[in-house]
Order: structure tokens, then sequence, then C-alpha cells
């Protein structure tokens, strides 16, 4: 069965380090997202993209992050300069309309 | 903007016992519904979804859910628990096809042998 792949599976950067996280959706899939869950709380949505394009992003999507889809088929989150208040696991998620999102195992991302 | 509260953070049931998990939302037009399972490090795993038509839905591992529009609920249930159902459990809302999904804050589930 096809399913979302994201890597790395654990980070560990100090604070103000760049961070990549990679995902790569299902491959005929359109739509692509990405959540954050921080430890013992909710998953939140971070941005949905589209067409080449982010289509909504949230309050917490601020200037220090990015998404990309470089190759048609890896779509990555940038965190350009990271905060300790950055660390959480990270989804990413991926849906073909037909309105179910499927999500990869997460990346844990640790700032020290 | 569609939201969702799970009202209990945790909930604790012996094995065999039934289970009904809460779930509201908030939205104005008619929601797409969905619970999520995520087991103790993993991702997030759909359970079942209701987007329109019979509003009682099954899903995997046992489990259904009904979407009440004059509660505005969407509650999970299962008629008898497993060792292995005990996980964290998210509702979420959206508001249409490929639209973002809105998360609750979770119910964790613990059981009892």
């Amino acid at each position: 069965e096809p399913e979302v792949t994201q890597t790395p599976s654990h980070q560990v950067t100090q604070m103000g380090q760049e961070v990549i996280l990679r995902c790569v959706p299902i491959s005929n899939h359109l739509y692509f997202y990405w959540y954050r869950q921080i430890l013992g709380q909710k998953v939140e949505f971070l941005v949905s993209f589209y067409n080449n394009e982010i289509s909504e992003k949230s309050e917490i999507f601020d200037d220090q992050f990015s998404v990309e889809r470089p190759d048609g088929s890896n779509f990555t989150l940038k965190i350009r300069s990271t905060k300790l208040e950055d660390s959480a696991m990270y989804f990413c998620a991926s849906s073909k309309n037909t309105g179910e999102l499927f999500f990869g195992e997460g990346s844990r991302l640790t700032v020290l | 903007a569609q939201s969702v509260t799970q009202p209990d953070i945790h909930i604790t049931v012996s094995e065999g016992a039934s289970l009904e998990l809460r779930c509201n939302y908030s939205y104005g037009a008619t929601p797409y519904l969905f619970w999520y399972v995520q087991s103790p490090g993993q991702g997030l795993q759909l359970l079942l979804k209701y987007f329109s038509g019979d509003t009682l839905v099954q899903g995997i591992k046992g489990f259904e859910a009904e979407f009440k529009r004059s509660q505005s609920s969407f509650n999970l249930r299962k008629p008898s628990v497993h060792w292995s159902d005990a996980a964290e459990y998210f509702c979420a809302v959206g508001a249409s096809r490929d639209d973002k999904i809105i998360f609750g804050k979770g119910t964790r589930l613990h059981i009892l042998p």
C-alpha cells in the first residue's frame, strides 16, 4: 500500500540553525500539508500546498518557515533559524481530492 | 472557521468493555469529519470518516462513529475494546474535500486488563 514517507525520523539541532524536513507524498496525490505536534499537545495545521503554491497557512507558519516541492516528488519544510519552541513532531500529509489525508510517520525535531 | 472539542483528556476502560469517545465540532455548513488514532511514537492512522450519507459510519479495527447534526457531534464507539486499542484518539473536521483538517486536543485511552 502506498504511503507517505518522511526523513529524517529524528533530528537534533542547535538553536539558530536551519533545518529541512523532507517528505515523499503518495505519487498521484495533488494536495500536500505540514502539521506539527508539540509533545503532549494537539496536532496543529501549518500549511497546505497545491499546484506548486501555498494554498493556506496558519499563524504558526511565519517567515521562518517555507515549503517547496523541488523535483515533483519531494515536499520539504524548511525552518530558517530554529528556536527552542520549534521542537516538535512534524507530520507531512497528502491527499488526492478524496478528502482523506494520508499522514507520514513524522519527523521529530529537537532544538537545543 | 471550524473547531473541534474533545471534552475527555483521558479515558480508562476495562478490556472487553464498550467505549465511547466524545467529539463536538463547530462549523456552519456540513463538515467533513474524521477520527484518527495515534499509538505512542507513531504517526496518525485514519479510523473512519464522514462526508455525507448514512450518519453511522464503520471504520477499521471495529470502530464506528455517528454523526448527529442536531448535537454537532461525531462520537466514536467500539463495542468491546482490546488492550491494543490503547492510544491517543483525535477527532478532526474539515470544511471541504482536500481542505486542511483541524484536530481536537485528543483523548488518551487507557485499557485495564
